[in-house]
């Protein structure tokens, strides 16, 4: 079975700090892994995948992540946040095979400071 | 082109009421999903079609709810007997079939039982 833990229900940093999401994973197989962000009132937007390439991925808007199978962990960061970037963050999992549904956590909401 | 679209986007209706769902996907993607989002929680898996067939019902949480895709593209939740515990925001996702499992979300239905 897959699963996703996401530490942090919410997260507040102020304009301009670093940004870091916190992600684990738990999957017997190779995971694929998202993580997806979600403005108020809209649809889930993908921000980023990691599917078994390159270990350090990057997505739009500055975000990056980061797949450590050591730890388990699949983190979200950007350097310097934006007050646009506030919103609901969704860590997801799944594997590739017949049904590629998405695990979900159960997000992260962050806030930016002025 | 245009995203996945969602109608309605906000349904109330009374506890025994049957309702429908309705889901456009991206043209072309053969793959759709369903998922349900409770208030303060991911989103969770309900249902995948592959073309016409539901490879994956897995996610249903009991016989009153059915989902069908009769020509492979536009799909309908049904809910029979709705109750309060089904109050939540129904969202569904398509993705084209070359393996890299990107779903794109729509906007979602916000579902309210009374």
């Amino acid at each position: 079975a897959q699963s996703v833990t996401q530490l942090g229900s919410h997260v507040s940093v102020s304009e301009g700090a670093l940004v870091l999401l916190r992600c684990n994973y738990s999957s017997s197989v190779p995971p694929y892994l998202f993580w997806y962000v979600q403005y108020p009132n809209q649809g889930l937007q993908l921000l980023l995948k990691y599917t078994s390439a390159a270990t350090l991925v990057k997505g739009i808007n500055d975000f990056e992540a980061e797949f450590k199978k050591s730890e388990t962990s699949f983190h979200l960061t950007k350097p310097s946040a934006h007050m646009s970037d506030a919103a609901e963050y969704f860590c997801a999992v799944s594997r590739y095979g017949a049904t590629n549904k998405l695990i979900f956590g159960t997000g992260t909401l962050l806030a930016v400071q002025p | 082109g245009a995203g996945v679209s969602q109608t309605p986007s906000n349904k109330v209706t009374e506890k025994g009421k049957y309702v429908e769902l309705r889901c456009d996907p991206i043209s072309g993607h053969t793959a759709l999903y369903w998922y349900r989002q409770s208030l303060g929680q991911g989103p969770e898996f309900l249902i995948y079609f592959q073309g016409t067939g539901a490879a994956d019902d897995s996610g249903l949480p009991n016989d009153r709810f059915f989902a069908v895709r009769p020509e492979g593209s536009v799909s309908t939740l049904k809910i029979q007997r709705t109750e309060r515990g089904d109050s939540a925001v129904y969202l569904c996702a398509s993705s084209s079939r070359d393996g890299k499992n990107e779903q794109f979300f729509g906007p979602g239905t916000r579902l309210t039982v009374l």
